[in-house]
């Protein structure tokens, strides 16, 4: 069976400073990785997956599939990245439901 | 992007009673639909995913006779909980997928389950 981790449930940077959110996975297979955002009191939207390799406001991620990652990056944090963020996998290309991450609370000080 | 919405968005109920949420897919037909439960401080779990047409596939774990859910057309699915009970409280998330959009998947607002 598949699985995500996030390791971190809160995350607070300052205003200006790099991100990375961390997300490992296991799975036997090759699955697709998503970043989802969930602002408050908004439902939860798509930030970005790994085989469209772009940039979303300003976040990257890349999926290391020997470390089995798919951090979430930016560098530079502004105030209005605050959010909640689950990363995703789904073993059929997003076909199949969707694996989540408990999350990551990230929090940007001004 | 697909528009999803949800009705109701909240509901209180007693224990022993069903309780019945729609999921619409406002702007496209989906074939495919995703029910999602999200306990307080916790992680989105897939419950089961409904098929036009055809019958739902259940996560292990969920019961198909506790949660029936009914994909009559290609713009409703609904989830019944039935002979809800305290521990059912959660909040209840839909979602569609878009082929149009590489399978992305597009989610509702959520619906608020609270059994008294």
């Amino acid at each position: 069976a598949q699985r995500v981790t996030q390791p971190e449930k809160l995350l607070s940077v300052f205003k200006g400073a790099p991100v990375e959110l961390k997300c490992n996975y296991s799975y036997s297979g090759s699955p697709e990785l998503f970043w989802y955002v969930q602002y408050s009191r908004q439902r939860l939207q798509l930030l970005l997956r790994h085989i469209s390799r772009e940039s979303i406001k300003g976040f990257t991620a890349d999926l290391n599939k020997g470390e089995t990652s798919f951090h979430l990056k930016k560098p530079f944090a502004q105030e209005e990245d605050s959010a909640m963020y689950y990363c995703a996998l789904s073993p059929r290309g997003g076909a199949d439901g969707l694996t989540f991450g408990k999350g990551t609370h990230l929090i940007i000080q001004p | 992007g697909a528009v999803v919405s949800q009705h109701p968005s909240r509901v209180i109920c007693k224990s022993g009673t069903s309780v019945k949420i729609e999921c619409r897919s406002l702007d496209f037909q989906a074939t495919t639909m995703f029910w999602y439960r999200q306990f307080p401080k916790q992680s989105l779990m897939l419950m089961a995913t409904s098929n036009e047409g055809s019958k739902a596939t259940y996560e292990q774990g969920v019961e198909k006779d506790k949660f029936l859910i009914n994909h009559a057309s290609l713009t409703l699915s609904t989830l019944t909980v039935t002979s809800a009970h305290p521990e059912d409280s959660s909040f209840y998330i839909c979602s569609v997928i878009s082929g149009t959009s590489g399978h992305e998947q597009f989610f509702g607002p959520g619906t608020r389950l609270t059994v008294l």
